[in-house]
């Protein structure tokens, strides 16, 4: 009865490869994002989606592109890996605010379990 | 663009006992909303406690609550009867609803050990 789930746990690849993360949720909500979580533990959102719409890009990098093939799933695909990139990087996902009709809370944002990138 | 400061990089605190977590906050809006979030060694970002800026009274969820301090522009976590198994950083954030989006902003963190 997993909520939000990532695949894979674990990443490690060569400088130059181009990988995907996976991520899907079964809360029935609407809108899914990425963060990514540096060394030092700091958190960052990089994407969300609402029902299959891009609605925040935080000025992250082109080599990023995030997919969402339907409202449960969002994709995060990244080219040419950088050492930078290593990182952990959390799924989550929420109810949309605006169709939730004003339920207290259900715009709370639930994280999958993360996916450690490491790019050697 | 909203800030979130959490002061105290790392706490200790003896089993059974009580510990209060800083977190300060800017922001020009009035109609916001608070979290703490706890991520335990295992990674995963487990969700302690919400406080809606409207409401005044205090969040409280077990043995996790808030002081909410809207014109400070402060929100505590006091955690009683401290466990173990509380043993986690714990991140303060920060989340307003623009148009269609809503994100979170995160303080830097404050790592929380527990000991016998």
């Amino acid at each position: 009865d997993t909520a939000v789930s990532q695949t894979p746990k674990y990443l490690v690849t060569q400088m130059g490869n181009d990988k995907s993360i996976k991520c899907e949720q079964n809360l029935g909500h609407d809108t899914m994002y990425w963060y990514k979580q540096d060394s030092k533990k700091f958190l960052k959102i990089m994407f969300s989606y609402n029902n299959k719409e891009l609605i925040i890009n935080e000025t992250v990098p082109n080599r990023f592109s995030p997919k969402s093939p339907d409202k449960a799933h969002l994709n995060l695909h990244i080219n040419s890996l950088e050492l930078g990139d290593s990182a952990v990087y959390f799924c989550a996902s929420s109810q949309d605010f605006r169709t939730s009709g004003g339920a207290e809370g259900t715009d709370t944002q639930y994280f999958g379990p993360g996916t450690r990138l490491t790019v050697l | 663009a909203q800030t979130v400061t959490q002061s105290q990089p790392e706490m200790s605190v003896q089993e059974a006992e009580t510990v209060t977590l800083s977190c300060t906050y800017d922001t020009s809006e009035n109609n916001y909303y608070l979290f703490w979030y706890k991520q335990p060694p295992s990674r995963q970002m487990i969700l302690v406690i919400r406080q809606e800026a409207y409401k005044q009274q205090n969040a409280t969820e077990n043995r996790f609550s808030v002081n909410f301090q809207k014109a400070a522009k402060s929100f505590s976590l006091k955690i009683s009867d401290s466990q173990l198994g509380d043993t986690a950083m714990y991140f303060c954030a920060f989340m307003k609803h623009t148009g269609t989006a809503s994100k979170l902003t995160f303080g830097t963190g404050t790592r929380l050990q527990v000991t016998l």
